[in-house]
């Protein structure tokens, strides 16, 4: 149970995009649907932002899309705000009823 | 509206043992897989456990298996993390969180510090 590999931050300006990795195994990620991605401000719970790879919960922008090529799946803020600047989190289902998170990713918006 | 408050966090020294609770509310908890997560202190998210709706079907994280029991209490509406043999790196902030594949809703979480 290895941790799924993020960068450790990742910025963009102010309409700019950015897209953050989540690179696993077949174990894992490449092997499953159930990916998701959090968001996370300091002090506070995560909040889901995209559930099975690319679906997006009723409430999260559209702003915010996730996709999956092989063992490596992404999230992609396009159009940033200065709200998205948190923490953010991958995880996928590991198989044997267990899950794996990603070691997060800090977004700055510049 | 949707509620998870979780509860029983506190110091413990090392080896010793702590009963988390989480109560749910706002909706049908005994239809819902539910999940414990925990995050040491300005580190990342590791998943620890989860329950299946029923109870039959539970999974743990290697870190945590053999030390840890998840159960949980449907007339209650109650999820349960029975946490022994305490460790140093055991201390972190523990969310209860609801739902299989993906994390729904989160608990605000509570606090356990592992030391002497």
């Amino acid at each position: 149970q290895s941790a799924l590999t993020q960068p450790p931050s990742a910025s963009g300006s102010p309409g700019q995009s950015v897209t953050i990795s989540c690179t696993g195994t077949s174990s894992d990620v490449g092997g499953y649907i159930y990916v998701s991605w959090y968001q996370q401000y300091p002090g506070k719970a995560p909040k889901l932002m995209i559930y099975e790879v690319s679906r997006r919960p009723s409430g999260v922008p559209d702003r915010f899309s996730g996709s999956k090529s092989g063992n490596t799946a992404s999230l992609t803020v396009s159009g940033l705000q200065a709200e998205d600047e948190a923490d953010y989190y991958c995880i996928s289902y590991a198989g044997s009823n267990t899950f794996v998170f990603g070691t997060g990713t800090k977004v700055t918006v510049l | 509206e949707v509620q998870l408050v979780e509860s029983g966090g506190g110091l413990v020294q090392p080896g010793g043992s702590l009963r988390l609770s989480c109560a749910a509310s706002g909706f049908t908890f005994s239809n819902y897989w539910m999940n414990w997560v925990r995050q040491a202190p300005g580190k990342g998210l590791e998943w620890v456990s989860r329950i299946k709706s029923d109870g039959s079907n539970i999974g743990y994280a290697d870190s945590v298996k053999g030390r840890i029991t998840v159960s949980r209490d449907n007339a209650k509406n109650m999820l349960f993390l029975q946490m022994s043999s305490l460790r140093g790196e055991d201390t972190a902030v523990y969310f209860c969180a609801s739902g299989g594949g993906a994390f729904d809703y989160w608990g605000q979480g509570t606090l356990v510090t592992v030391s002497s």
